[in-house]
């Protein structure tokens, strides 16, 4: 079956980098893609961007350009999200979702990676 | 970018009841590329109906998805105790991908 297993709980100080890896397996990685999804505490769902597992092109929100940097890894079906210059209101659970296509449906999601920021 | 209202913020039924969640759009949303997700306290979220009406594998035929252009609507028919949950709608025609501001569906 389908399973994205993300990397545990990260506390960062601001200013700070972050990585947060999404581990795929039970289907052919390069076949699909992997957006971001960012829920802060208490509050909705906020589009972060898109990377296609087989050819890499990303396409990021404007609100993320410039801080974000998507990669996947096809010899260990892993993707990553860095995101820096943390500030304590990107404290939040940072999810990746599989989709076939940068414009398409989000099928399965991992389970959500704890990113606080505090000094 | 295409902006998605959904209401009511927060909707108070019992199990057994009909469940209706609006979801409207600024602009148009391309071919009814519009998604429902649900999610549950502590979890992350689940596709529900893609495509604006098409069933997501293994979702109950009690949730369904109508509407094209600028409204949409999730109707879960019969509520169950464990459909008391979040509920976002998204759409994926323009980018950049937007999410509603999600329903609150609680027991009464």
């Amino acid at each position: 079956q389908v399973l994205l297993v993300q990397t545990g709980a990260e506390v960062k100080e601001p200013g700070a980098s972050v990585e947060v890896s999404c581990k795929a397996s039970g289907y052919t990685f390069t076949n699909y893609g992997f957006h971001w999804v960012r829920q802060a505490p208490g509050q909705g769902l906020e589009y972060m961007g898109w990377i296609s597992a087989l050819s890499g092109h990303t396409n990021f929100a404007q609100k993320f350009q410039g801080r974000v940097t998507m990669t996947t890894d096809s010899s260990t079906n892993t993707a990553y999200m860095e995101l820096r210059s943390l500030r304590s209101d990107d404290t939040a659970v940072y999810f990746c979702a599989r989709s076939s296509s940068w414009l398409y449906h989000f099928d399965f999601w991992g389970q959500g990676t704890l990113v606080t920021v505090s000094s | 970018e295409i902006v998605l209202t959904q209401s009511p913020g927060t909707l108070s039924l019992s199990p057994g009841e009909r469940a209706t969640l609006s979801c409207r759009a600024s602009q148009s949303v391309s071919s009814s590329y519009l998604a429902w997700y649900q999610q549950k306290r502590g979890q992350a979220p689940r596709l529900l109906i893609y495509g604006g009406s098409h069933r997501a594998t293994g979702i109950p035929d009690r949730f369904s998805g109508s509407g094209s252009g600028t409204d949409f609507t999730l109707t879960i028919s019969r509520l169950e105790p464990e459909d008391f949950a979040v509920y976002y709608c998204q759409q994926y025609g323009s980018s950049p991908v937007t999410f509603g501001g999600g329903t609150k569906l609680e027991i009464k």
